[in-house]
């Protein structure tokens, strides 16, 4: 069954401070991972997406990482800022078709 | 680009009645629709998939005659929550995919907040 796990549950830090957030899957044939941010009562919004060949992919104070021989990935946040306060989905696809597999996300709440 | 709108963004509603939510692709065509259902700290689960002229494909579980899905066009789709109860309250999103490119891009809308009281 393919499966997409995120930790931690949630996160809090200070303004300013770095944090990484990870997500392990077991979806297969893999195609690609998508990082996405959900602000509260709002829709996703994506933020990287990798594909098997890629390991590293920034956007702005984003950077996501991809090891796909260990199926793991991270998102960090560096410098993080009030408005990082979200919650972030890691979202799998596999090679067949076009559904995609969601973590349950990590809730972050950065704090003044 | 690849702006997916969503209305009303929430309804509050009295059990028993329906409740219509539209879903459009403003600046592509969408030849596919996909409704998300998601509850508070969870992620979304979804609900149905539908191809524009056809009947939707519901996931297991789901009521397809509790929640119609109509996608007439390949702009907008709507779902109808039908004799809704409180147990329907959530955060429906709706997402589309472009007509192009690869199968499983989607484009998430910015949900519709549903309470039925």
């Amino acid at each position: 069954k393919n499966q997409v796990e995120q930790s931690p549950q949630s996160l809090i830090i200070l303004e300013g401070k770095n944090c990484t957030l990870q997500c392990n899957y077991t979806v297969s044939p893999f195609s690609n991972l998508r990082w996405y941010k959900q602000d509260t009562g709002r829709g996703p919004v994506s933020l990287t997406i990798m594909t098997f060949s890629e390991n590293t992919k920034s956007n702005g104070r984003y950077t996501a990482t991809l090891d796909a021989d260990t199926k793991q990935s991270s998102l960090h946040i560096t410098a993080s800022q009030l408005s990082d306060s979200a919650s972030y989905i890691c979202v799998v696809s596999a090679l067949s078709g076009y559904a995609l597999n969601f973590g349950k996300g990590t809730s972050l709440l950065v704090t003044p | 680009g690849a702006v997916v709108s969503q209305h009303p963004s929430w309804v509050i509603c009295k059990s028993g009645t329906s409740v219509k939510i539209e879903c459009r692709s403003l600046d592509f065509q969408a030849t596919t629709m996909f409704w998300y259902r998601q509850f508070p700290k969870q992620s979304l689960m979804l609900m149905a998939t539908s191809n524009e002229g056809s009947k939707a494909t519901y996931e297991q579980g789901v009521e397809k005659d509790k929640f119609l899905i109509n996608h007439a066009s390949l702009t907008l789709s709507t779902l109808t929550v039908t004799s809704a109860h409180p147990e329907d309250s959530s955060f429906y999103i709706c997402s589309a995919r472009p007509g192009t490119g690869p199968a499983d891009t989607q484009y998430f809308g910015p949900g519709t907040r549903l309470t039925v009281l």
